[in-house]
């Protein structure tokens, strides 16, 4: 399979742990996005990477949030100190370079995170 | 403020028929308004997306109109399948920096058989 794949699927952990999500992007794909999607809610912008520098970030992304993508590759996406409010589906998008301005993201299958 | 709101919130069709979806947005820095479908436990899917200069856009069942006076545009679903059941979200692409996509809060549709 060559879409975006995210891992694990299911994180389910207990307020005041630390988790970390991984998101593998298209091969070639040097943009990454990070979506939260809540229930019954559209997907909301986290923070974006183009190659491996981060070039936004939303003010959602609390401080403790923080996203890597060492060497360009895969993106890190690590929550400290859970708390129930960020209980959520973490989704990871990429999007191809290209002069074409309307480059679709593709979407991963998400990780969902319940915290207890 | 750059919102996308959606509606309806939940949109139940018979087997056949035209599903309707639409949104409306606020703010002008938008170049790019595509329609994904999500399944349950999956990631969105991009099914159509429009340009601003163009007034509608058709793919098989599927089409985009668009009204740039408005600042509406809306998805219509002919002759509609239970397989066509999914939760539906409008987006709008911000023109600058990330070009991050902003969505309307989805659309639960139902084809009944």
């Amino acid at each position: 399979d060559t879409g975006v794949s995210q891992d694990p699927r299911h994180k389910i952990t207990k307020r005041g742990q630390n988790v970390t999500f991984r998101c593998d992007p298209i091969s070639e794909h040097n943009r990454l996005y990070w979506y939260r999607q809540t229930l019954g809610q559209g997907p909301e912008f986290l923070t974006y990477f183009q190659n491996e520098a981060q070039l936004e970030k939303s003010r959602l992304l609390s401080d403790r949030f923080s996203a890597e993508r060492p060497k360009g590759s895969f993106s890190t996406l690590e929550i400290q100190r859970t708390e129930q409010g960020d209980s959520a589906m973490y989704l990871c998008a990429s999007r191809p370079a290209g002069v074409s301005s309307y480059n679709e993201q593709f979407f991963g299958p998400g990780t969902r995170l319940t915290v207890l | 403020q750059q919102q996308v709101k959606q509606s309806p919130q939940s949109l139940i069709v018979q087997k056949g028929g035209i599903s309707i979806i639409n949104c409306a947005y606020e703010n002008t820095a938008f170049d790019y308004f595509p329609w994904y479908q999500q399944f349950p436990g999956k990631g969105p899917a991009l099914l159509i997306a429009i340009r601003p200069d163009v007034s509608e856009k058709k793919e098989g069942r599927f089409t985009i109109s668009f009204n740039k006076s408005a600042k509406q545009f809306s998805l219509h679903i002919m002759d509609s399948q239970p397989g066509d059941s999914a939760t539906y979200f409008c987006a709008a692409r911000i023109i600058q920096g990330a070009q991050k996509l902003v969505f309307g809060q989805g659309t639960r549709l139902t084809i009944n058989p």
